[in-house]
């Protein structure tokens, strides 16, 4: 399994500006992947980001909004950009086990856009 | 992209009930995990089960891959199984896919 941790937990934000999400994860792991739930919805991935490579995006989000770093095989970072109320959610990193098999969840980021 | 349907949507127990969700999808898969998504937003693993039987506690699930389905059992329910059940396929070189879910309300 994989511990996995992000920071904020929660935020509100002023549309217009910027927040980084951070996720941390107890092992060194190849892929981690970036999710997106509004609220009342199921999850979206947004993102899947390998060490060393630019991350591959998934229909419907760009780089520009959502800038991905993936500067080691424990750590990533989401940024939104540019906020708006419609990007008020909650905020998922993931990561795949050893084995590929299984994916693991970070507790979330809840983000309310004012 | 697989097709996953869930149900039912909407689940209401009173505590100490049992109950059944079922997953079905629309291609085979190599993978398939079950998830709470509990009322605080965390997605909690319940069961990596890509064929088989397996249990843990007051929850089971058992997917038959050649038939295209899984299922979610609950016995003995109680009010911190509330929350959003999710059953997410993973077709082989694919990446998870959610579907709706399950929402299941259990009252004290």
């Amino acid at each position: 399994s994989a511990v996995i941790s992000q920071k904020p937990s929660r935020d509100i934000c002023q549309r217009g500006t910027s927040l980084t999400i951070q996720c941390q994860v107890d092992s060194q792991v190849t892929m981690m992947f970036w999710y997106r739930q509004q609220p009342g919805q199921s999850l979206t991935l947004i993102a899947t980001a390998n060490q060393g490579s630019e991350a591959t995006y998934e229909s419907g989000f760009v780089i520009d909004k959502f800038p991905i770093s993936r500067p080691n095989l424990t750590f990533s970072t989401l940024t939104v950009s540019n906020m708006s109320p419609e990007d008020s959610s909650i905020y998922l990193c993931s990561v795949e086990d050893a084995q590929g098999y299984e994916q693991y969840f970070g507790p979330g980021t809840r983000l309310t856009v004012t | 992209g697989i097709q996953v349907e869930q149900s039912p949507p909407d689940l209401i127990l009173q505590e100490g009930a049992n109950s059944t969700l079922r997953c079905n999808f629309s291609d085979s898969v190599n993978n398939l995990q079950w998830f709470h998504q509990n009322p605080w937003g965390q997605l909690i693993n319940l069961f990596y089960i890509p064929s088989g039987t397996k249990q843990n506690g007051r929850l089971s699930a058992t997917t038959v891959a050649t038939e295209r389905y899984s299922l979610l059992y609950i016995s003995s329910s109680q009010t911190t199984d509330s929350g959003v059940y999710f059953c997410v396929p993973l077709p082989s070189g694919s990446r998870l896919t959610f579907g709706e879910g399950t929402q299941l309300t259990v009252n004290p």
